[in-house]
């Protein structure tokens, strides 16, 4: 069955640390996203993605950056972890298209110290 | 600007009560599509319904359904004889036609106490 994984799915790093999440769908999406949950906030676009080579900042941008190399995975890169950046990160795709949805990765608990 | 309002921040109810989830939204377009997620206590968003602004049909799937009104501007989603197993944060999203960006509304928190 097709599934979108992210790995890690609890990460704890320090304060000015880079650190990779991983994000992996084998839908064969076109489409990926990356969103960071918090309390009051919902969630917020930070990265998306519209095929190989394609990326585009979302809301919340600063401090975060993605590449697209297949079609497969989008990591998200945290250039120098900030405390701000203690969040659960989820991973999304979708077929190209009006009439589709995202599905959504089991999301990832970073925790900045 | 696009807004999606869920002014319900956490809801209680007891077993087979019948509870409503609000979601207002903002959108200047004339065509977008507005969608329901769960997120039940493991932490996994699980899709629930996707709406398209050509279709005010009410939806009913088993004990969900889904009222979508362009006049008032809201797509509120109704849980019937509700369960302990209903217990989640629902989320409500807005997205443009011309666009695959999601926004999504703040969550209401739904506690079902047996």
């Amino acid at each position: 069955d097709a599934e979108i994984t992210q790995s890690p799915r609890h990460k704890i790093t320090e304060t000015g640390r880079q650190v990779t999440l991983a994000c992996h769908q084998t839908w064969n999406h076109n489409n990926m996203f990356w969103y960071r949950q918090d309390l009051g906030h919902g969630l917020r676009l930070i990265h998306y993605s519209y095929g190989v080579q394609d990326t585009n900042k979302g809301e919340v941008s600063d401090g975060y950056s993605v590449s697209r190399s297949n079609t497969e995975d989008l990591p998200l890169t945290l250039e120098s972890a900030a405390s701000s950046q203690t969040s659960v990160y989820f991973c999304a795709s979708s077929a190209s298209g009006q009439d589709y949805e995202q599905y959504f990765g089991p999301g990832t608990r970073l925790t900045v110290t | 600007a696009q807004k999606v309002t869920q002014a319900q921040t956490e809801i209680s109810v007891v077993e087979k009560e019948d509870v409503t989830l609000d979601c207002v939204y903002e959108t200047r377009d004339t065509t977008y599509y507005l969608f329901w997620y769960k997120q039940p206590p493991s932490g996994e968003l699980v899709f629930l319904i996707r709406r398209n602004s050509f279709d005010e049909q009410n939806e009913i799937s088993g004990r969900y359904s889904w009222n979508f009104q362009k006049s008032t501007s809201s797509f509120n989603f109704t849980i019937t004889a509700s369960q302990v197993v209903d217990s989640a944060v629902y989320f409500c999203a807005l997205r443009s036609y011309n666009t695959d960006k999601l926004i999504f509304g703040t969550g209401t928190r739904l506690q079902v106490f047996p």
